[in-house]
């Protein structure tokens, strides 16, 4: 089977474009989330998704945006890139229940010039 | 807000050695905590969960355990190798979210 994919798998922006990101999860799994980590971090939660609906939203700024298709995909949009925004975008998906274990994609390194 | 803590940053040991990571957690109010492990540049792999139930779990060399009473879990690899060398993480969730530590990157050498 599978495991949760990710694309691209690198890519490089100038400051004040936008970034769109993709994921695709495991067969059979509805939530999807993604994190972002920069150099040194640990990853930090940016969105949940389930079901379409966003579940939940970490600290991040409005410039951030997410969304989740119908066969559980989702794409996560970065607007006006700043340099602080280079960093490994981590996707993960998992059942639905809290208590599931949450399995990550390879990431898409993203480096903002 | 949760925090989570990883000691030591960094870790060197021989081939051959038994070891322990360490994680405290600042909440005590969690689903579960589950371990990671990252190689350079690349994503997350699970290694073990722990549910709030539940005092350990082990899988092959590696066990886990879980004092929620004391905020503190502890994973430890039994007869490290060098293909152990990568970064551990923890990461505590309650809620939607994952709360990692900064993790501890272990070196093992031949």
């Amino acid at each position: 089977d599978a495991g949760v994919t990710q694309s691209p798998t690198h890519l490089i922006k100038t400051r004040g474009q936008h970034v769109t990101l993709r994921c695709s999860p495991i067969s059979g799994h509805k939530s999807v989330s993604w994190y972002q980590q920069v150099l040194g971090q640990g990853p930090q939660f940016i969105f949940q998704y389930y079901e379409k609906e966003e579940r939940g939203r970490g600290n991040f700024p409005d410039r951030f945006s997410a969304r989740q298709f119908p066969n559980y995909s989702s794409e996560l949009n970065v607007n006006a890139l700043l340099l602080g925004d280079s960093a490994l975008y981590l996707c993960a998906s998992s059942l639905p229940t809290a208590e599931e274990t949450q399995y990550f994609g390879p990431g898409t390194r993203l480096l903002v010039l | 807000k949760q925090e989570v803590t990883q000691i030591p940053a960094a870790l060197s040991v021989p081939e051959g050695e038994n070891l322990v990571l360490n994680c405290s957690f600042t909440d005590s109010a969690i689903y579960n905590l589950q371990w990671f492990r990252q190689d350079p540049g690349k994503g997350l792999t699970s290694l073990l969960l722990i549910q709030s139930s539940q005092r350990e779990q082990t899988s092959g060399r590696l066990n886990a355990s879980l004092d929620k009473s004391s905020g503190r879990s502890t994973l430890y690899i039994a007869a490290s190798q060098p293909g152990d060398s990568a970064t551990y993480l923890c990461a505590s969730q309650a809620g939607t979210a994952l709360i990692f530590g900064k993790g501890t990157t272990l070196s093992v050498s031949s």
